[in-house]
């Protein structure tokens, strides 16, 4: 079973358009992220939820809106696509946060590419 | 920003030789982690390293921790053609929830 999905694996779509990416982890971790990894390999770090309640959203901006339906999926929803939001999304779970952090689980990644 | 700066960016040896690629933070931290990541797959978590601890080993990863010098390294020993990937370093900022990843750096092992 595998511990955290995202889907799409690949989505390419146009300029202007809405989409979604869905992410569920199976490992009862209260934590969730979304990462944008870029062209350079750089990990940002876009939200993250504890609890199903948003606790980071790092200068993101309101074109992408998390969801968290329950503890266990946290979605990306991204509103006017535009070129630059082309990169590869992570979503990733963890048990704990701060000073109780642990390690991350990782999705194998969502690779948008905006034309 | 970032909140680890890694270096090298990127390091090529062959198979057989050490790796080490070094990581330093900004901020105080209660752990540090370190990840890999193959070619178009996701971060897999490697080790942790808690703030009161120096050394740690696993396998043929050994990770040092110098608080004073907010700076952290990773040895690979007798690197292997499979080790080939790119790793990153992660620290949650003191007392907040964020898990900030280093720039990381690429390795190359030829066989």
């Amino acid at each position: 079973d595998t511990a955290v999905s995202q889907t799409p694996k690949y989505l390419v779509t146009q300029m202007g358009n809405d989409k979604s990416i869905k992410c569920e982890q199976n490992l009862g971790h209260d934590t969730m992220y979304w990462y944008k990894q870029d062209s350079k390999k750089f990990l940002k770090i876009m939200f993250s939820y504890n609890n199903k309640e948003l606790i980071i959203n790092e200068t993101v901006p309101n074109r992408f809106s998390p969801k968290s339906p329950d503890k266990a999926h946290l979605n990306l929803h991204i509103n006017s696509l535009e070129l630059g939001d082309s990169a590869v999304y992570f979503c990733a779970s963890s048990l704990g946060t701060g000073s109780s952090g642990t390690e991350a689980f990782f999705g194998q990644g969502t690779r948008l590419t905006v034309v | 920003s970032q909140q680890g700066e890694e270096d090298p960016q990127a390091l090529s040896i062959q198979e057989g030789e050490n790796a080490t690629m070094n990581c330093s933070y900004k901020t105080s931290i209660n752990n540090l982690q370190w990840y890999r990541q193959n070619s178009g797959r996701g971060l897999v978590h490697l080790i942790l390293i808690r703030s009161n601890e120096r050394e740690k080993h696993s396998g043929r990863l050994r990770v040092t921790l110098d608080t004073s010098k907010k700076s952290s390294s990773l040895l690979i020993t007798a690197s292997r053609a499979a080790d080939t990937a790119s790793y990153f370093c992660a620290t949650f900022f003191y007392n907040t929830d964020k898990l900030i990843f280093g720039t990381g750096t690429r390795l190359q092992v030829f066989p």
